[in-house]
């Protein structure tokens, strides 16, 4: 069954700090991997693609097929990161649907 | 930059009745998503749409949903008879080839 699971609902951090954000997938083919963020009142859109490999506001992500993990790493959290972060998958199909996690919000204290 | 444009932005509407919810895609975009959100839980994929067709739909997806590409910008949803569990944010998403671009979501509240 292709499932995401991200197993922190809420991460709370003060700025300056690491922040790792988890997800986990299930899929029995070659996934491509997403993350997306949502900040207050605005809509969903991209922060990372696996398959870029760049580093986007200081966030990283790197596919572990081993651990079937896809973690979200930025060595120093900011205020402005604090968002909903939802990691997707994508079937790589011909409709090429995405299955989101449940997301986990992560807030940055100051 | 071009945008995902969604209307109304909430919905209020009373259960069994008809409520049509609108999306504009970026214009150059071929394929064509609609995604909801119940409170507090995930975004799940509901139906995909290329070259004027249904290419998948989820379970979710009922004969109760209906999608439509009237004219050459518009992508619409239609919930015939709407359910109180029907409640939730609904997402649409457009793509050229590569990632999704959603727009800002319309809340649908079935009372």
């Amino acid at each position: 069954a292709q499932r995401v699971t991200q197993p922190e609902k809420l991460l709370s951090v003060f700025k300056g700090a690491p922040v790792e954000l988890k997800c986990n997938y299930s899929y029995s083919g070659s996934p491509e991997l997403f993350w997306y963020v949502q900040y207050s009142r605005q809509r969903l859109q991209l922060l990372l693609r696996h398959i870029s490999r760049e580093s986007i506001k200081g966030f990283t992500a790197d596919l572990n097929k081993g651990e079937t993990s896809f973690h979200l790493k930025k060595p120093f959290a900011q205020e402005e990161d604090s968002a909903m972060y939802y990691c997707a998958l994508r079937t790589l199909s011909n409709t090429d649907k995405l299955i989101f996690g449940t997301g986990t919000r992560l807030q940055v204290f100051p | 930059e071009p945008e995902v444009t969604q209307t109304p932005s909430h919905q209020v509407t009373q259960m069994g009745q008809e409520v049509i919810l609108r999306c504009v895609p970026i214009s150059n975009h071929l394929y064509f998503y609609w995604y909801r959100q119940i409170l507090g839980q995930k975004v799940e994929f509901l139906v995909s749409f290329y070259n004027n067709e249904i290419s998948e739909k989820s379970e979710i997806f009922d004969d109760q949903f209906s999608v439509e590409r009237p004219d050459g910008s518009n992508f619409t949803l239609k919930i015939r008879s709407t359910k109180l569990e029907d409640s939730a944010m609904y997402f649409c998403a457009s793509s050229g080839f590569s990632e999704q671009y959603f727009g800002p979501g319309t809340r649908l509240t079935v009372t």
